[in-house]
C-alpha cells in the first residue's frame, strides 16, 4: 500500500469553525490532491499541488484553502466550516514518473460539521 | 450531463455469475481510464487501468472504446469478496493530472 496517512480520521466540529485537514506521504511524490465524496455525486477534485509551495484549484475549491510547504505534507483548511462541508475528505497521491497517471488515496477523514 | 456516467446498481448477482459494467465519459480529451474498487467507508483501490487495447487481469477484463467513448469491465467467476462499489475513472489530458469519478456501481455477490 502506498505510505499515504490522513489525520485526524475523524472530526465533529461546529459551523463558523476552522479545521485543518493534515495528509502525509512517505513516497516523495510530487503531486497531491484533495478530494470530497459526497451521496451522488462521487468523488470531486478541491486542491491540487504539483510541488511544495504550488497548487491550484479543483472544480469545488470555494471555502477552502491549501499548503504545501513540504515534499510529505499538505493540508486542506476550512476557514469557516459550514454544514455543506461535512463530506468524507480523501487525499490522494501521483507519481508523475509512474506510466499512466494513477493515483493513490489515504484512508480518509470523515467530517462532521453541526 | 455528468462527465462520467454509470449505472448506479445494484447488481446483485450470485457467485459464480459473470457481471459486466458500462461507462461513459463526456471529454474526448481524455487520454488515461481506470476502474477503482471502493469497499464501504474505505477509501478507493485502483483496481486496473484500462488500455486501447483492452486489458485483463486474472477474472477482470477492461475495456476502452475512445470512438464512442466508453469504458467497460467485466467480472468473471464472481466472488463473494468482489462485492464493492466499481468507480469508474477517467483522466482528461493535459489538466495537473485530474481524475474525474462516476458515480461509482454497486456490485453485490450472494452465496
Amino acid at each position: 500500500d502506498a505510505g499515504i496517512t490522513q489525520s485526524p480520521r475523524h472530526k465533529v466540529t461546529e459551523t463558523g469553525t476552522p479545521v485543518t485537514l493534515r495528509c502525509h506521504q512517505t513516497e516523495n511524490h510530487r503531486y497531491m490532491y484533495w478530494y470530497r465524496q459526497d451521496p451522488g455525486h462521487g468523488l470531486r477534485l478541491i486542491h491540487y499541488s504539483y510541488g511544495v509551495k504550488d497548487t491550484d484549484k479543483g472544480e469545488v475549491s470555494d471555502g477552502y484553502s491549501v499548503s504545501r510547504s513540504k515534499t510529505e505534507d499538505f493540508l486542506l483548511t476550512l476557514e469557516s466550516a459550514t454544514s455543506s462541508q461535512t463530506s468524507v475528505y480523501f487525499c490522494a497521491i501521483r507519481n508523475p514518473a509512474g506510466s499512466y497517471n494513477e493515483q493513490f488515496f489515504g484512508p480518509g477523514t470523515r467530517l462532521t460539521v453541526l | 450531463r455528468k462527465e462520467v456516467e454509470q449505472d448506479p446498481g445494484p447488481f446483485n448477482v450470485p457467485e459464480g455469475a459473470t457481471v459486466a459494467f458500462n461507462c461513459t465519459y463526456s471529454n474526448s480529451a481524455s487520454q488515461s481510464f481506470f476502474w477503482y474498487r471502493q469497499d464501504c467507508r474505505k477509501e478507493p483501490k485502483l483496481l486496473m487501468s484500462v488500455y486501447s487495447s483492452g486489458n485483463e487481469d486474472g477474472r477482470f477484463t477492461a475495456q476502452l472504446n475512445r470512438a464512442s467513448q466508453y469504458i467497460s469491465l467485466l467480472i468473471r467467476d464472481s466472488k463473494l469478496s468482489d462485492s464493492a462499489t466499481y468507480l469508474c475513472v477517467v483522466n482528461p489530458y493535459n489538466q495537473g493530472g485530474k481524475l474525474i469519478f462516476g458515480q461509482g456501481t454497486e456490485l453485490s455477490v450472494k452465496p
